[in-house]
């Protein structure tokens, strides 16, 4: 399975837009970007997906460079109820086990 | 629409007993996969069934498993309790399965062992 880099925290002020950066230098073509966020005592939250477009959704949008290798969570309008642990997963085809690394630890600030 | 739904949220067991989690997964949705959540481990997988059948395992031992029921509500059942069995167990499912299917998440039930 292709491995993901995210930085381990971020803060961000309320209102702002929060940029989360991940890379995924070795994903393969058929491999899936996922994205999801845990808050502290909840499951686990799915907020997008994509393999090569950008996409966008009502909670967030991703973009995914050309190459593939990376890609960045776009949560245009922080709240305080965005802080949480944002995960970024790589998923091959045919493979249904989600396997989530350290994460980013998002802190919106008021 | 209701999400996945797991019960019971919270669990005290001993070592050598037994444990049975319920799983009910977003109506319509036909996959459910089970993953167990440690703070050393992070999250596991540990199966997925589909159609009341299991279709892929993870790395436990057989101490651990579970079933699906003709409506896809889904049990999972772990004997012979260990202390390092002390988790948040989540439930997931999703229309078919597979990579292009966002997984939902439930709640999760949080088991500690005494």
């Amino acid at each position: 399975d292709a491995k993901t880099t995210q930085p381990p925290s971020m803060d961000c002020a309320e209102g702002r837009a929060a940029n989360l950066p991940c890379n995924h230098s070795t994903i393969s073509g058929n491999e899936y970007v996922y994205w999801y966020r845990q808050i502290h005592s909840q499951g686990p939250q799915y907020i997008i997906h994509g393999l090569k477009n950008n996409e966008t959704n009502e909670m967030a949008s991703l973009i995914i460079t050309e190459d593939r290798k990376s890609s960045t969570l776009i949560l245009p309008h922080a709240t305080l109820r965005d802080t949480a642990v944002y995960y970024c997963i790589v998923l091959r085809s045919n493979d249904y086990k989600l396997s989530f690394g350290a994460g980013t630890t998002v802190t919106v600030r008021a | 629409k209701a999400g996945v739904t797991q019960t019971p949220r919270y669990l005290i067991k001993t070592r050598g007993q037994q444990v049975t989690l319920s799983c009910s997964p977003i109506s319509g949705h036909r996959s459910v996969s089970w993953y167990q959540q440690t703070p050393g481990q992070g999250l596991q997988f540990l199966f997925e069934y589909f159609s009341e059948t299991q279709r892929n395992k993870g790395n436990f031992p057989g101490r651990f498993s579970g079933r699906q029921f003709s409506n896809s509500r889904s049990e999972m059942n772990v004997s012979t309790l260990e202390l390092g069995d002390s988790a948040l167990y989540l439930c997931a499912s999703s229309f078919t399965g597979g990579e292009n299917q966002p997984q939902h998440f439930g709640d999760g039930t949080r088991l500690s062992i005494l």
